[in-house]
């Protein structure tokens, strides 16, 4: 079974770090681009960082440039996002996301997994 | 940044009746345009990718359209299984990927 499980989200406090981890499984990890989407309380869908399949070409979204950084370890079928000088404004719900079977370096999100809550509160 | 823009933010529809939503992009963003469906406390579910390729288990009773900058989700006849909040996203452009603010579609 296809399955992405996300972990790592809680409580910090502003100014503060987390590192989100999401552990893939039922596919060939390394085949295909992942990225993180977040979703505010009551609000949208936004994207927030892209990683190619090789882990060599990566993207964020202006709102988390030069604070966030994404990696994977294709070994370890897991990928990750370290969140620094985190802000009230970042508190969501992060989802790992992954792309159809038939476009596997694309930003279409066909796999979501369960989502990790963060909370950024003093 | 290509913004995307959903129309209406709210459609009032009876259950068996036709559903039309639009997405427009500010500048072209070709066929690399999804559709997501979300029903609350959920994540979203994949519904179109390429604009009009239907993802695995997508009733026949939605379909998508569109190229460029104008895009349509359609739902031939509502079921009360259908009542949730869509998405049109874009993925012609990384820097960044975008979503629209969704379309809420309720039971009349």
């Amino acid at each position: 079974e296809v399955q992405l499980l996300e972990s790592g989200g809680g409580l910090v406090q502003p100014g503060g770090s987390l590192r989100l981890s999401c552990a893939a499984s039922g596919f060939t990890f390394s085949t295909y681009a992942m990225s993180w989407v977040r979703q505010a309380p009551g609000k949208g869908l936004e994207w927030v960082s892209g990683i190619s399949g090789n882990g060599g070409t990566t993207f964020f979204a202006d709102s988390v440039k030069g604070r966030f950084t994404i990696s994977r370890d294709n070994s370890k079928n897991t990928l990750y996002l370290q969140m620094n000088s985190l802000r009230a404004e970042d508190t969501a719900v992060y989802y790992c996301v992954r792309p159809p079977i038939a476009a596997p370096g694309t930003g279409a999100f066909d796999i979501w997994g369960q989502g990790t809550i963060l909370t950024v509160s003093s | 940044e290509i913004v995307m823009t959903q129309s209406p933010a709210t459609l009032s529809v009876s259950p068996g009746e036709k559903a039309t939503l639009s997405c427009r992009a500010r500048q072209s963003v070709s066929s690399n345009l999804a559709w997501y469906q979300q029903k609350p406390g959920q994540a979203p579910r994949l519904l179109f990718y390429g604009a009009s390729t239907r993802a695995t288990g997508v009733p026949a009773r939605f379909s998508g359209s569109g190229s460029g900058t104008e895009f349509t989700l359609t739902i031939s006849s509502l079921q009360s299984e259908d009542f949730a909040v869509y998405y049109c996203q874009q993925y012609d452009s990384w820097l960044p990927i975008t979503f629209g603010q969704g379309t809420r579609l309720e039971i009349k």
